[in-house]
């Protein structure tokens, strides 16, 4: 079955360092999707970053890069220079298939809580 | 702004009552996604639909029903509300499933927190 893990409750990052955020997901699926989404304290998800399974290259978008690591099943978050804003929880996400099996749902981690420190 | 719209964005009742979540997706957007967010069990898909029908089921109990309408907006139905379905009641919004890619990101609405008392 479909499962991600988020091994990290609560992490701590000082101000304009970097940060990894774990994740590892378990699949028997050789196509698949992986989120990583933004959730801050006024709760709505902000979407982050996109991987695909076939995707040759790790996903960056700004100060976000996605550490894909298909053998180990793991999709690490990276966040450079970390910004107060940047507090928040974090979701990895997957979702399985391709074409008309794809349904499209999202199956969610627990989350990781992170806190930037001025 | 994610462009989907969730009403209303509070909703506070007793137990045994029933209530009605809307959303509206982004334009453009066949499928309409429902998660529940609780402390308990995180966030769970509950149910998709697709143009009006009924594409994927998730852990969406009994007392729990959706529907999609002709245009497009979708709403969960809730009742016999129990103390535990407190919860963050989020829609999402994607463009057509079933592409060549798994990529279809889907977009958040804000989210109606309902609270059982």
């Amino acid at each position: 079955a479909q499962k991600i893990t988020q091994t990290q409750p609560g992490m701590f990052v000082q101000e304009k360092e970097a940060v990894t955020l774990d994740c590892t997901y378990d699949t028997s699926d050789q196509s698949y999707g992986l989120f990583w989404y933004k959730q801050p304290s006024s709760g709505e998800m902000i979407f982050l970053i996109y991987q695909g399974s076939y995707d040759e290259q790790n996903a960056t978008e700004g100060r976000y890069s996605l550490n894909f690591q298909k053998a180990r099943k793991s999709a690490n978050l990276v966040i450079s220079a970390s910004q107060l804003g940047d507090s928040a929880m974090y979701f990895c996400a997957m979702r399985e298939g391709r074409g008309s099996s794809n349904t499209g749902k999202l199956i969610f981690g627990q989350g990781t809580t992170l806190q930037v420190k001025p | 702004d994610s462009g989907v719209t969730q009403t209303p964005k509070h909703l506070i009742t007793a137990t045994g009552q029933r209530v009605t979540l809307r959303c509206s997706p982004r334009s453009g957007d066949l499928s309409v996604y429902w998660y529940q967010q609780s402390l308990d069990q995180g966030l769970q898909f509950l149910i998709q639909y697709y143009n009006g029908e009924e594409r994927a089921k998730g852990n969406i109990l009994e007392r729990f029903s959706a529907q999609q309408f002709p245009d497009l907006h979708s709403e969960l139905n809730l009742s016999s509300l129990e103390l535990g379905d407190s919860a963050l009641y989020f829609c999402a919004s994607s463009v057509p499933t079933g592409g060549l890619s798994s990529y279809n990101e889907q977009f958040f609405g804000p989210g109606t927190r309902l609270t059982v008392l």
